[in-house]
């Protein structure tokens, strides 16, 4: 079945940077944008940027522009979020997602959960 | 950026009420509209897509309607499944934006 399945919880420092995974399988990777989300602790949802697998092309939500790179892996179709400089404000839940675009997320992954703090 | 606005922000309900959440958008998205389920600890779940399409594996009890900013998820009669956070999101430009969804609870 359609699956995309993210890398491990994550702790750092402030100023550090953070790599998460995102795994798909059970489709043809390169035919679904990525998508990635945040949550922080029991707040809402906010949409990061996304990824066309296919092409490597990518569109960041300008509050992350500078700070986040979304990078992908033909060959073992998985995508990946780097974020930077990271704040303690960006302790959250990391989802990516997937949707041919423009259309709503039908596939999510598991997330993945990122700590800041000292 | 469009905003969107969900309301209620909480709701308490009982099995076998019918619910009602409403989200409007700041400007027009046409039908680009989603709303997802999302229970505690889990990813969200898609359950209406281009404002009144169900989607696949999704129960008939849901149900989207509305069009231009006014968009309205309506549950039939609440099952016990059902509680748990809704948010509505648009996808007519970018960035995507989400409502702040709404929590339904047991009453």
């Amino acid at each position: 079945q359609v699956q995309l399945v993210q890398s491990g919880a994550e702790v750092k420092k402030p100023g550090a940077s953070v790599k998460v995974s995102c795994k798909a399988s059970g489709y043809s990777f390169i035919d679904y944008y990525i998508h990635w989300v945040r949550q922080a602790p029991g707040q809402g949802l906010e949409w990061m940027g996304w990824i066309n697998p296919g092409s490597g092309a990518t569109n960041y939500a300008q509050k992350f522009q500078g700070r986040v790179t979304l990078t992908r892996d033909t060959s073992i179709s998985t995508t990946y979020m780097d974020l930077t400089r990271l704040r303690p404000d960006d302790t959250a839940f990391y989802y990516c997602a997937r949707s041919p675009v423009p259309a709503a997320f039908m596939t999510w992954g598991q997330g993945t959960l990122v700590t800041v703090s000292s | 950026d469009i905003q969107m606005t969900q309301s209620p922000s909480t709701l308490s309900a009982s099995v076998g009420d019918r619910v009602t959440i409403t989200c409007r958008a700041s400007q027009s998205i046409n039908s680009w509209l989603a709303w997802y389920q999302q229970k505690p600890g889990k990813a969200p779940n898609l359950l209406i897509y281009k404002a009144s399409s169900l989607e696949s594996g999704v129960p008939s009890r849901f149900s989207g309607s509305g069009s231009g900013t006014e968009f309205t998820l309506t549950i039939s009669s609440l099952q016990p499944d059902d509680f748990a956070t809704y948010y509505c999101q648009h996808y007519y430009s970018y960035p995507l934006t989400f409502g702040g969804g709404t929590k339904v609870e047991i009453k």
